[in-house]
């Protein structure tokens, strides 16, 4: 099994519509990351959680909120989807204890938004 | 500005012929790490190598190296004897201090490399 976990892995909702990805890690690691790809874009940061009771804004968090409702479990949400956050989005964890910034990716989840 | 920049946005060879991928970085810090990841095409992220800023050390794996050079900023990646199943998009990270003391990697835009038989 996976150790970072994502559901669903592919969705496909329409515009207006409340989405929550989910993440779940049996790593251990204290911090957890979302991220955006699109194509020829890169990853970019969404938001990210160092730990239960820290959340932190990433590069482009307009229209995404998080929680963290436990060490292994992070969702991302969509409050009201709109068809430009169609996108392939990742769940990361890392480890303060091992190198900094190493990230351990779950397989992704895809949305549609139409 | 980027802090990662892959200029390369697609790569296109033929089997057995080598290909290098190129990553500009741009930091002020100097402790910082440096990855590479590749994405296959079935879309996992798979880490390849990571290096940090105090060694520059080039690094050899089987047909892949890497070139690292602070001089001119630059952690390259090279495949020698390319085959298909290397085909994949590559991304190179950099991993700097930020407020608070975290490390938080920033991606290249990546490079699509497309190995034809």
């Amino acid at each position: 099994d996976a150790d970072v976990t994502q559901t669903p892995r592919n969705r496909i909702t329409k515009t207006g519509k409340r989405i929550m990805l989910e993440c779940s890690q049996t790593k251990g690691h204290d911090r957890m990351y979302w991220y955006r790809q699109d194509p020829g874009l890169g990853l970019r940061l969404i938001y990210y959680s160092f730990d239960v009771k820290d959340i932190n804004k990433g590069e482009i968090s307009d229209g995404y909120s998080v929680s963290r409702q436990a060490q292994a479990k992070f969702s991302l949400s969509l409050e009201s989807a709109i068809p430009n956050q169609t996108a392939l989005y990742f769940c990361a964890t890392s480890d303060l204890q091992t190198v900094p910034g190493e990230l351990f990716f779950g397989e992704g989840s895809r949305l549609t938004v139409l | 500005a980027q802090k990662v920049t892959q200029a390369q946005t697609e790569i296109s060879v033929v089997e057995k012929e080598d290909v290098t991928l190129d990553c500009v970085y741009e930091t002020r810090d100097t402790t910082y790490y440096l990855f590479w990841y590749k994405q296959p095409p079935s879309g996992e992220l798979v880490f390849l190598i990571r290096r940090n800023s105090f060694d520059e050390q080039n690094e050899i794996s089987g047909r892949y190296s890497w070139n690292f050079q602070k001089s001119t900023s630059s952690f390259n990646f090279t495949i020698t004897a390319s085959q298909v199943v290397d085909s994949a998009v590559y991304f190179c990270a950099l991993s700097e201090a930020r407020t608070g003391g975290s490390y938080i990697p920033t991606f290249g835009r990546g490079t699509s490399l497309i190995v034809h038989p």
